[in-house]
């Protein structure tokens, strides 16, 4: 089952623009975790946020989350064609369920060059 | 570090047939989960293993099954495939702590005929 929903399914935006995805889920979380996906590949770890941080950040990604309101966004600044993939959030760990991860169904990033 | 690694790459089955994946995980990381990707379905969780015990489960038939070996090493193991199968099955490895970062393989792709 998913845990939430991913919004927007699909975004297309300018290399150099910025790119905002947003993440729901439904129930509470110790972490949350961010992943890229390339063409069908494997997931790429990109941030990992617990339930306690409201921001984190890592080169040109930024991530927060907001416990009150179940959600949490991922802005990539300045995208590059290299940027194009699959974005999926996650919820897990967590102390009830173990490892298991519970994936959103994804925001597809087109960048054109 | 090398990362997961995961094996076969590709592979094509029929219905009826039953086949055996193989995930390595990362050098000094005990748990070890896999996870089923379809486009209709997204990323669902089948199982986690921590030191050779089933630690999680997800909502799979009885087809599906894994063991995690003593130097972490995973297998999971589909029988009597369905065309439903068809999937790309991620597995993904952490040093086990409820609050770890899981890095996943390139992943398998089954095509079941």
């Amino acid at each position: 089952s998913q845990q939430g929903e991913e919004d927007p399914q699909a975004l297309s935006i300018q290399e150099g623009e910025n790119a905002t995805m947003n993440c729901s889920y439904k129930t509470s979380i110790n972490n949350l975790q961010w992943y890229r996906q390339n063409s069908g590949r494997g997931l790429v770890h990109l941030i990992l946020i617990r339930s306690n941080e409201r921001e984190k950040h890592s080169g040109r990604l930024r991530v927060t989350l907001d416990t009150s309101k179940k959600s949490s966004s991922l802005l990539i600044t300045a995208s590059r064609a290299a940027d194009t993939a699959s974005y999926f959030c996650a919820t897990g760990p967590s102390y009830n369920q173990g490892g298991k991860l519970i994936f959103g169904q994804g925001t597809e990033l087109s960048v054109k060059p | 570090k090398a990362g997961v690694t995961q094996t076969p790459r590709y592979l094509i089955k029929t219905r009826g047939q039953q086949v055996t994946l193989s995930c390595s995980p990362i050098s000094g990381h005990r748990s070890v989960s896999w996870y089923q990707q379809t486009p209709g379905q997204g990323l669902q969780f089948l199982f986690e293993y921590f030191s050779e015990t089933q630690r999680n489960k997800g909502n799979f038939p009885g087809r599906f099954s894994g063991r995690q070996f003593s130097n972490s090493r995973s297998e999971m193991n589909v029988s009597t495939l369905e065309l439903g199968d068809s999937a790309l099955y991620l597995c993904a490895s952490s040093a086990g702590a409820l609050q770890e970062t899981q890095y996943f393989g390139p992943g398998t792709r089954l095509l079941v005929l």
